[in-house]
């Protein structure tokens, strides 16, 4: 069976501080990967996704960039953070190829830039 | 365009009384329809999945939804709530119905149960 993991499960930050967040996928092959924020009361807005290493597809322009660096790897990152960048984000994987449209979530890092 | 509208924001049950959480779409093509629950401060969840290949739709955790065409709607039922249900419920819809990277999100329901 696939897992998906996400770390830090939580994060304090100053401004203008870098971030790196990780998701890494278990179980599975070549998975679309993906990026969502979810800001307080505004919903999840996907953010990056990737259906392989080193294609990145970005949805929101922003200070934020995505990297895939191997197959089932996923980071989400920033070189200055900014107050807005706080929320909640969620990476998730996809199977790859036909029907690809269910998508499974990890467990969330919460972002919170001071 | 592509749109999917949770009718809700907030819904309260007592336990042991049916749930009912509303979900409008708009699709152009046959979609694919979701539901994810998301307990605070975790990860969505898949309840179930709509594709075409029945129109009622079981879930776990005694969830199901049934897709009305007609209706345009796609509406999460239980008949018993139970207080590990309370959670919040996102309604999505897979515009293409198949091969797509962009699922659309509705905005939530949170749902409280009351002892």
């Amino acid at each position: 069976s696939q897992t998906i993991h996400q770390w830090p499960a939580t994060l304090v930050q100053p401004v203008g501080s870098p971030l790196s967040l990780e998701c890494t996928v278990e179980g599975t092959s070549n998975p679309n990967l993906y990026w969502y924020r979810q800001a307080a009361g505004r919903g999840l807005q996907l953010l990056f996704y990737s259906v392989g290493i080193g294609q990145i597809s970005s949805e929101v322009p922003q200070n934020l960039s995505a990297s895939r660096p191997q197959d089932r790897q996923f980071i989400l990152s920033s070189k200055k953070l900014l107050l807005s960048d706080s929320g909640f984000y969620l990476c998730a994987w996809s199977f790859s190829g036909g029907y690809t449209d269910t998508q499974y979530f990890g467990p969330g890092t919460r972002l919170t830039v001071l | 365009a592509q749109s999917v509208t949770q009718l809700d924001s907030h819904v309260s049950v007592s336990e042991g009384t049916p749930v009912l959480l509303r979900c409008n779409y708009s699709s152009s093509y046959s979609p694919s329809l979701f539901w994810y629950v998301q307990h605070p401060n975790k990860g969505l969840q898949l309840l179930l999945k709509y594709t075409s290949a029945a129109t009622l739709v079981k879930g776990i955790n005694g969830f199901e939804a049934e897709f009305k065409k007609s209706e345009t709607s796609f509406h999460l039922t239980k008949p018993s709530a139970h207080m590990s249900d309370a959670a919040e419920y996102f309604c999505v819809v897979s515009p293409y119905g198949g091969a797509t990277n962009k699922l659309i999100f509705g905005t939530g329901t949170l749902l409280a149960v009351q002892p």
